[in-house]
C-alpha cells in the first residue's frame, strides 16, 4: 500500500527557477492538500482540492500554482522560486472533509530549499 | 492572537512519568480537535480525536474544554518512544468548507 508519496523529496533550487514538487495518492480520496511548515508557523495551508479540476486557496497560496486533472495526482508549483519559499511541504489527503474520527494522511514531505 | 496556541516546551520527563499538554485555541466556532504526532523529519500523523466527554486510548488520554476554549493531552507512563512533537489540530466548519488549523506543536523529550 503505497499511501501518499511525494516527490522530490529534496531539493536545492536557484531564485527565480520554476519548481514542481509532484504529490500522487493510491486511495482515492476525494480530498487533498499542501501544507508547508516553518518554524515558529506550525502547518499552514497552500492550497486544496475538494475533488479534480476543484481547488481552491488556503491560507498562503501568493506564489503557488496548482491543478488536479486526475483524482490521485495534486501537483504544486512555485512559478518563481524565493527566499521565502524555502520549506518542508507536505502533500496531504483525506477521505471526506475533516470531522470527528476522520484523518488526514501526509506525505513523507519535500524538503526545498532557495538559494 | 494565534488561533491556536501551544506551549513549544520541550518538556523533559523521565521514563514513567506522567505529562500533560495544553492547547487553547480562539475561535468558539471551532467544532472538531485532534492531536496529532510528529517525529523529527517526518509527517505528521493522526495521535487521536478529541471528543467533549474525553476519551482515551491506552496511556493516552484528550479532554475538550469548549467554556474556556482549550484542548489537552495527558500520556501515563512515558516511554522513549513518546518522543516526538504533539501537535494540536483545530478544525471549523464554514458551510460546504472546512478550516484546520495546526498548532506550532509541544516538543516532548522522554529520558532514561
Amino acid at each position: 500500500d503505497a499511501g501518499i508519496t511525494q516527490s522530490p523529496r529534496y531539493k536545492i533550487t536557484e531564485t527565480g527557477r520554476q519548481v514542481t514538487l509532484m504529490c500522487h495518492q493510491t486511495w482515492s480520496h476525494s480530498y487533498m492538500f499542501w501544507y508547508r511548515q516553518d518554524l515558529g508557523h506550525g502547518l499552514r495551508l497552500i492550497y486544496y482540492s475538494a475533488a479534480a479540476d476543484i481547488t481552491d486557496k488556503g491560507e498562503v497560496p501568493d506564489g503557488y500554482v496548482v491543478s488536479r486533472s486526475k483524482t490521485e495526482n495534486f501537483p504544486l508549483t512555485l512559478e518563481s522560486a524565493t527566499r521565502s519559499q524555502t520549506s518542508v511541504y507536505f502533500c496531504a489527503s483525506s477521505e471526506l472533509l475533516t470531522g470527528p474520527g476522520n484523518t488526514i494522511y501526509f506525505g513523507e514531505g519535500s524538503w526545498l530549499t532557495v538559494v | 492572537r494565534k488561533e491556536v496556541e501551544q506551549d513549544p516546551g520541550p518538556f523533559n520527563v523521565p521514563e514513567g512519568a506522567t505529562v500533560a499538554f495544553n492547547c487553547t485555541y480562539s475561535n468558539s466556532a471551532s467544532q472538531s480537535f485532534f492531536w496529532y504526532r510528529q517525529d523529527c523529519r517526518k509527517e505528521p500523523k493522526l495521535l487521536m480525536s478529541v471528543y467533549s466527554s474525553g476519551n482515551e486510548d491506552g496511556r493516552f488520554t484528550a479532554q475538550l474544554n469548549r467554556a474556556s476554549q482549550y484542548i489537552s493531552l495527558l500520556i501515563r507512563d512515558s516511554k522513549l518512544s513518546d518522543s516526538a512533537t504533539y501537535l494540536c489540530v483545530v478544525n471549523k466548519r464554514t458551510g460546504t468548507a472546512s478550516k484546520l488549523t495546526f498548532g506550532t506543536g509541544t516538543r516532548l523529550q522522554v529520558t532514561l
